[in-house]
């Protein structure tokens, strides 16, 4: 069964910065690109982040480049984003989700984690 | 940026047919997918590539796509269908959703 289990969530200033995990399991996790996706409160579904499955590729949304990176660890089945230069704008539940075909960014996301969420406040 | 719009409302009786538009400048040309989104849950697909369904999605969910308009149909609509349902798309390098439909079945 593959799972998706983001943590690393939680409260931070404006201006700070966090760090975003998702594990997985119940697939070869190096045969497929992620992304991550972001859901402000009460609004919709934004695109943030990319990475191909050998990590040799990465895409950002426009409110992602240059504040956030997306990594990966393919021996530990783990993907990453870490989040830099906060603003109340980046309040959200941030979704791990993988692509479905292998070896492909298409992006047409078969699981998605749970979310975590990330409230940027003083 | 390519945008897709799509109504932020919908209501539909049980056991009738909802139909959910995406438009787009030239959507018939791009591969589209839909999730389901129910309160307090994380998004499921429920239609790729424009009309396939995954394992697991029942045959009352169905999908077009042609010139500007994508559209999701779901018939014989149950109460459990009742949802936020968003449409999809890859342009170039960036991944694109549309704003959203609430799906009111009563």
């Amino acid at each position: 069964e593959v799972q998706l289990l983001e943590s690393g969530g939680g409260l931070v200033q404006p201006g700070g910065s966090l760090r975003l995990s998702c594990a997985a399991s119940g697939f070869t996790f190096n045969k497929y690109a992620m992304s991550w996706v972001r859901q402000a409160p009460g609004k919709g579904l934004e695109w943030v982040s990319t990475i191909s499955s050998s990590a040799g590729s990465t895409f950002y949304g426009d409110s992602a480049k240059g504040r956030f990176t997306i990594s990966r660890d393919n021996s530990k089945s783990a993907l990453s984003l870490h989040l830099d230069s906060l603003t109340a704008e980046d309040t959200a539940v941030y979704y791990c989700a993988k692509v479905r075909n292998p070896m492909t960014t298409v992006p047409t996301y078969d699981y998605w984690g749970q979310g975590t969420l990330v409230t940027v406040s003083s | 940026s390519y945008e897709l719009t799509q109504p932020p409302s919908v209501s539909v009786s049980p056991g009738q047919t909802a139909s959910i538009s995406c438009s787009g400048d030239k959507l018939g040309d791009k591969y589209v997918c839909w999730y389901q989104q129910k309160p307090g849950q994380s998004p499921i697909l429920v239609i790729y590539q424009d009309a396939k369904r995954p394992s697991g999605i029942p045959e009352r969910f169905s999908g077009s796509n042609s010139g500007n308009t994508a559209t999701l149909t779901i018939s014989g609509t149950q109460v459990m269908d009742e949802a936020y349902y968003y449409c999809q798309v890859w342009d170039s390098i960036t991944v694109v959703f549309g704003g959203g439909t609430r799906l009111t079945v009563l």
